[in-house]
């Protein structure tokens, strides 16, 4: 049973720090998402990647957020300077855009800025 | 752009009891539908989804129904029992936009014993 995986699981980090959160995709899935998700504002879309190519990153704050797809098994989302406003719970999804738009999600990573 | 809104935010039924949540949509050209359910602490899941060409689908307990002219579609749940207590989250997407789904904002659902 493929999974979406997901790592750290929990992250505590101090204001100001670097926080990095990987993601390894389903294998065979050609588009990544990245989401935010905290109590007010359900399931907030950051940003998604098909076949490795950004196609939207409309929803970071550009000035401290950045995602990349280094290759198709690896996407990272980096946070500098951490803020506590990004305490979170981030999730990432996969899927294959052009057979379903079905999307899988990871566990998720518990990031507490303190 | 796309919005989806979903009612109500919170649901509150006995065990054995009917529930319903619905969603509407704004762009008439979304074709995908699909509904998540997330248990405390979990990810989101894919329960059920349904195309623009289908008007209803079923699996066991959950149905889903949608209705193209008015732009809204709605989860179904009937016999509920404790454990479909959750937070259920609807979207919606279309052709061309890499996979991208829309949202509503959830609706956590309480099913007493």
């Amino acid at each position: 049973d493929a999974r979406v995986t997901q790592t750290p699981r929990d992250k505590v980090t101090e204001m100001g720090q670097e926080v990095t959160m990987r993601c390894q995709p389903i294998l065979g899935h050609n588009t990544v998402f990245w989401y935010r998700q905290t109590m007010k504002q359900g399931l907030e879309l950051l940003a998604y990647f098909r076949n490795r190519a950004p196609l939207d990153d409309s929803g970071m704050p550009k000035d401290r957020f950045s995602a990349e797809m280094p290759d198709a098994t690896l996407a990272t989302l980096k946070i500098q300077p951490s803020e506590p406003r990004d305490s979170a719970v981030y999730f990432c999804a996969s899927g294959v855009s052009g057979i379903t738009d079905t999307q899988y999600f990871g566990p998720g990573t518990r990031l507490t800025v303190l | 752009g796309e919005n989806v809104e979903q009612h109500p935010s919170t649901l509150s039924v006995q065990e054995g009891d009917s529930a319903v949540i619905k969603c509407t949509y704004s762009d008439s050209a979304s074709n995908y539908f699909p509904w998540y359910k997330q248990e405390l602490g979990k990810r989101p899941q894919l329960i059920i989804d349904i195309r623009s060409n289908v008007g209803e689908k079923k699996d066991q307990r959950i149905a889903v129904t949608l209705n193209k002219t008015a732009k809204h579609f709605s989860l179904h749940i009937t016999e509920t029992q404790p454990e479909d207590s959750a937070v259920y989250f609807c979207a919606a997407s279309k052709d061309n936009q890499g996979g991208k789904l829309i949202f509503g904002q959830g609706t956590e659902l309480s099913v007493k014993p």
